[in-house]
């Protein structure tokens, strides 16, 4: 079955730049969806399609996707920005995917 | 707007059945494919299943394969989940989600739309 992978925390500080990895085999070759989850909240589409931000989403979030690995960079982070994140594809056999998440911490 | 409203979790034992709703307003509902995602109490998103826009195909994840079982109603714009065997793993926030796409699931899957989930408690 295919999977993706992301590191289970990731820490920034107010300003500057976070980046959330998600590595998983060719996943290039896929599109890449981000989502963001605040507490009590219900995910929000931040990303799709590897770069694409949704309306309404700010445009400090962007997303890269080559090789491996697929990336969710947050610029000028701010505090409102601490979530937990999660990264998901699309496999012909295992079908939807969600990477574990990754919890931003803005300190 | 799109809006999804999910119900039917309640408490129930190991071994025992449970059947989800999800009730779906504000777009053509025969016209997308449906999903039920859930998540763990303090754990990420799983993908459990999905189903085509008639209902004529249905995917599932190998945890729930063989025992739950997902159905539409278009008629009534209506997702259900049937949860036969249940086990205390089964205990998670459910959702039900839209595919972005009229008649088409796969590589462009992704939710932009998401219900609150309705909460499912396997204990005894």
């Amino acid at each position: 079955s295919y999977e993706v992978t992301q590191p289970p925390s990731v820490s920034v500080s107010p300003g500057q730049t976070a980046s959330i990895s998600c590595s998983g085999d060719k996943l290039g070759n896929k599109y890449v969806y981000w989502y963001q989850q605040k507490p009590g909240q219900s995910p929000v589409l931040v990303i799709y399609e590897d770069n694409k931000r949704p309306s309404g989403i700010p445009e400090r979030f962007s997303g890269s996707n080559s090789g491996n690995t697929a990336t969710l960079t947050i610029s000028g982070t701010q505090a409102m920005d601490e979530a937990d994140y999660y990264c998901q594809a699309w496999d012909s056999s295992t079908y939807v995917v969600f990477g574990g998440g990754t919890k931003l911490t803005v300190l | 707007e799109v809006q999804l409203v999910e119900s039917g979790g309640v408490v129930v034992q190991p071994g025992g059945s449970l059947r989800l709703s999800c009730s779906a307003s504000g777009f053509t509902f025969d016209d997308y494919a449906m999903h039920w995602v859930r998540q763990a109490p303090g754990k990420g998103l799983e993908w459990v299943s999905l189903i085509s826009w008639d209902g004529g195909s249905t995917y599932y994840a190998d945890s729930v394969k063989g025992r739950f079982t997902i159905s539409r109603d278009n008629s009534r714009n209506s997702l259900y989940l049937q949860m036969n065997s249940l086990r205390a793993e089964d205990t998670a926030l459910y959702y039900c989600a839209k595919d972005p796409s009229r008649h088409h699931y796969g590589s462009g899957t992704y939710y932009k739309n998401w219900g609150q989930g309705t909460l499912v408690t396997v204990s005894s």
